[in-house]
């Protein structure tokens, strides 16, 4: 079983186009996060979720909305799609708010914007 | 802007010799120093947490420390194998705007030949 999961792996998709990733984890977890690795192979914090409620939101634009149904999914959207939003995003999770405690990343999904 | 640094950048070993790589970090709002392992088209896996000054962790072959006090921790990787070949991030989870959050570093990519 894959603990933590995301779909598509894969996002070829064109210019103002709005699309969404879904993340998933079976492990229990409270909370999850989003990354994005930058052109410089950085992994960035996005937002991070706690029990369905938001605890980290960096400088990200407002195009970027993420979406927790349930603690065991937490979902990115991204309206109006720009060619510096092409990135690979990992979405991770870990027991707790994250501090000292381990993260568990997904594969990721590679976005291209045409 | 909080900086993570990772020397050197990439490295290449001879199987069976041993290597060890830094990472440097703020010492001032400092909890803890994760490092990951991080293969090729796979997501990144934990491999150490450390919190306090002087820890040491080992798992097989690979081993770390770290100093609090100066910033800095260090990585050992002893008789290297080709399983070995992957870059390892350091994360230290580090107080920012009123709340502690993982900055990775960008790695250090090790190739281990044959």
């Amino acid at each position: 079983d894959t603990a933590v999961s995301q779909t598509p792996k894969y996002l070829v998709t064109q210019m103002g186009n709005d699309k969404s990733i879904k993340c998933e984890q079976n492990l229990g977890h409270d909370t999850m996060y989003w990354y994005k690795q930058d052109s410089k192979k950085f992994l960035k914090i996005m937002f991070s979720y706690n029990n369905k409620e938001l605890i980290i939101n960096e400088t990200v634009p407002n195009r970027f909305s993420p979406k927790s149904p349930d603690k065991a999914h937490l979902n990115l959207h991204i309206n109006s799609l720009e060619l510096g939003d092409s990135a690979v995003y990992f979405c991770a999770s870990s027991q707790d708010k994250g501090v000292g405690d381990t993260q568990y990343f997904g594969p990721g999904t590679r976005l291209t914007v045409l | 802007i909080l900086n993570v640094e990772q020397s050197p950048q990439s490295l290449h070993v001879q199987e069976g010799d041993s290597t060890n790589f830094t990472c440097s970090f703020p010492s001032s709002n400092f909890y803890a120093l994760h490092w990951y392992r991080w293969e090729t088209a796979k997501s990144p896996e934990a491999l150490f947490v450390m919190t306090l000054n002087g820890d040491e962790k080992k798992k097989g072959r690979i081993s770390a420390t770290l100093n609090t006090k100066e910033g800095y921790s260090y990585l050992y990787i002893k008789g290297s194998q080709p399983e070995d070949s992957a870059t390892y991030l350091c994360a230290p989870d580090l107080l920012r705007s009123n709340d502690y959050k993982l900055s990775f570093g960008a790695g250090t990519t090790v190739t281990v030949r044959a």
